[in-house]
C-alpha cells in the first residue's frame, strides 16, 4: 500500500509568512495529488487537485507542485483564516496532517 | 451547488451494524463516483470504499469485507453498511463525491456525523 508522509507535522507562523508543506509518498505511482484544509468540527475543503490545479473558490495565495513522490502545497502570504489543519491525498490515502498554528 | 447530507444512528452498540445514508441534492448522482471517509477523533482521514451509479464497488482492504456500499440513484441517496464494529469504528463519517476518474480527489462533502460505538 502506498504511504503520504507530510511534514512538518506542525508549523508556526505569523499573519503574512509565506509557508510551504511537504508530502511524501512512499512510492511514484501518479502525479496526481489533492491537498485539503480542515478547521475543527468541519469538514475537509478541496484547494488542489491534480497536484497544482486550483479548485474553483480558492484564493490565489495557495499553491501546489511537484511530481513523482513529493509534492508541496505553499500559502504565499498567511490570513488569519488559513490557520487549519491541510491534509494531502492520494489515490485513497491521507496524508496524517500539518497543524498550521499562529505563531 | 452541489450538497451532501449524511443521516443515521449516532450511537451502535459493539458486534452491531452501523448504516448511515448520504443524500445528494444540487447536482446529478449518476455518472459520478460517490465515497465514505471517516475520521477518527484526533486522527487522519480513512477511505472507506466507492461506489459507482451502476453499482460497482471498491472497499479498503483494511476493512476485512465488513463494509458494504449500495446506491439508489432514483432517490438521489447512497448508503454505508459496517458491520461487526468496535469501538475502533467510533469516528466522523463523511460521504463525498469521488473523481477518481478525473484527477482522484473528493471535491464535494457533507457535514460529517459522528458515530460512537459503545455499550
Amino acid at each position: 500500500d502506498i504511504q503520504m508522509t507530510q511534514f512538518p507535522s506542525t508549523l508556526s507562523a505569523s499573519v503574512g509568512d509565506r509557508v510551504t508543506i511537504t508530502c511524501r509518498a512512499s512510492q511514484s505511482t501518479s502525479s496526481w495529488l489533492a491537498w485539503y484544509q480542515q478547521k475543527p468540527g468541519k469538514a475537509p475543503k478541496l484547494l488542489i487537485y491534480r497536484a497544482s490545479s486550483l479548485q474553483t473558490g480558492v484564493p490565489s495565495r495557495f499553491s501546489g507542485s511537484g511530481s513523482g513522490t513529493e509534492f508541496t502545497l505553499t500559502i504565499s502570504s498567511l490570513q488569519p483564516d488559513d490557520f487549519a489543519t491541510y491534509y494531502c491525498q492520494q489515490y485513497n490515502t491521507f496524508g496524517q496532517g500539518t497543524k498550521l498554528e499562529i505563531k | 451547488q452541489m450538497q451532501l447530507q449524511e443521516s443515521g444512528p449516532g450511537l451502535v452498540k459493539p458486534s452491531e451494524t452501523l448504516s448511515l445514508t448520504c443524500t445528494v441534492s444540487g447536482g446529478p448522482i449518476r455518472s459520478f463516483y460517490w465515497s465514505w471517509i471517516r475520521q477518527p477523533p484526533g486522527k487522519t482521514l480513512e477511505w472507506i470504499g466507492y461506489i459507482y451509479d451502476s453499482g460497482s464497488t471498491n472497499y479498503n482492504p483494511s476493512l476485512k469485507s465488513r463494509a458494504t456500499i449500495s446506491v439508489d440513484t432514483s432517490k438521489k441517496k447512497f448508503s454505508l453498511k459496517l458491520s461487526s464494529v468496535t469501538a475502533a469504528d467510533t469516528a466522523v463519517y463523511y460521504c463525498a463525491r469521488d473523481r477518481r476518474d478525473y484527477g482522484d480527489y473528493f471535491d464535494f462533502w457533507g457535514q460529517g456525523t459522528l458515530v460512537t460505538v459503545s455499550s
